[in-house]
């Protein structure tokens, strides 16, 4: 079944202690990307990759680390979590790179930084 | 960047017609409106794509008017688990990482 899978779907932590969300698509889609969700704030773009080794800043990056190895994963990492990334988190992958292409959406990933 | 309109909540009753309209004034040429769905707690999942005129599939059909300054996505006959949240998008044709805008989408919420 062709399906983007983030792991955790749900992660608790505490402030400063590093984690890696990570998020695999099995569609060999080029684009792959991350959002983080919040109340009243939409979707909004964390990073972005074209295509293997070729990774770029979205809306709000800072804070937030992504590598793109292998076209199959996206791994989104937090060096150093603070409570303002308590959030719904997102990966999300496109065949090819026209931006017409219909985006295909992980089941999501929530976490709590305390 | 072609930023959408749409109203933030919707009612209707299982076996109505809903009609979701989104304004997009400032839509660009090579621009294709694009509706997505999403349930609590799940990713958003594609519905339809347009970029003129009248796109059906086994879901629903969405119509473009010719100045495509709006658009309306037309759900048949809903059922309770057509409630939602519904966004509409701009998205540029072409080779780029066009930012999209995400509002706030509508919520739908479909009644017995």
């Amino acid at each position: 079944e062709a399906q983007v899978t983030q792991n955790p779907r749900y992660l608790i932590t505490v402030t400063g202690k590093k984690l890696t969300v990570t998020c695999s698509q099995n569609m060999n889609h080029e684009y792959m990307s991350w959002y983080r969700q919040d109340p009243g704030l939409g979707l909004r773009q964390i990073y972005y990759s074209m295509n293997v080794e070729v990774t770029d800043k979205g809306d709000v990056p800072e804070g937030y680390k992504v590598s793109r190895k292998e076209k199959r994963n996206f791994p989104l990492i937090l060096e150093s979590p603070s409570p303002n990334q308590t959030s719904l988190y997102f990966c999300a992958s496109r065949a090819g790179t026209g931006t017409n292409s219909p985006l295909h959406f992980g089941n999501g990933t929530r976490l709590t930084v305390t | 960047l072609a930023k959408t309109t749409q109203p933030i909540s919707m009612d209707s009753y299982e076996g109505q017609e809903v009609n979701i309209t989104c304004s997009h004034n400032n839509i660009a040429t090579n621009d294709y409106i694009t509706w997505y769905q999403q349930f609590p707690s799940q990713g958003p999942r594609f519905i339809i794509q347009g970029y003129k005129t009248k796109v059906t599939n086994e879901v629903a059909s969405l119509f473009i008017p010719a100045d495509r300054k709006s658009s309306t996505l037309s759900l048949p006959r809903v059922s309770l688990s057509d409630t939602a949240v519904y966004y509409c998008l701009a998205l540029r044709g072409g080779d780029s990482n066009y930012q999209l805008i995400w509002g706030a989408g509508t919520k739908l919420i479909i009644k017995p």
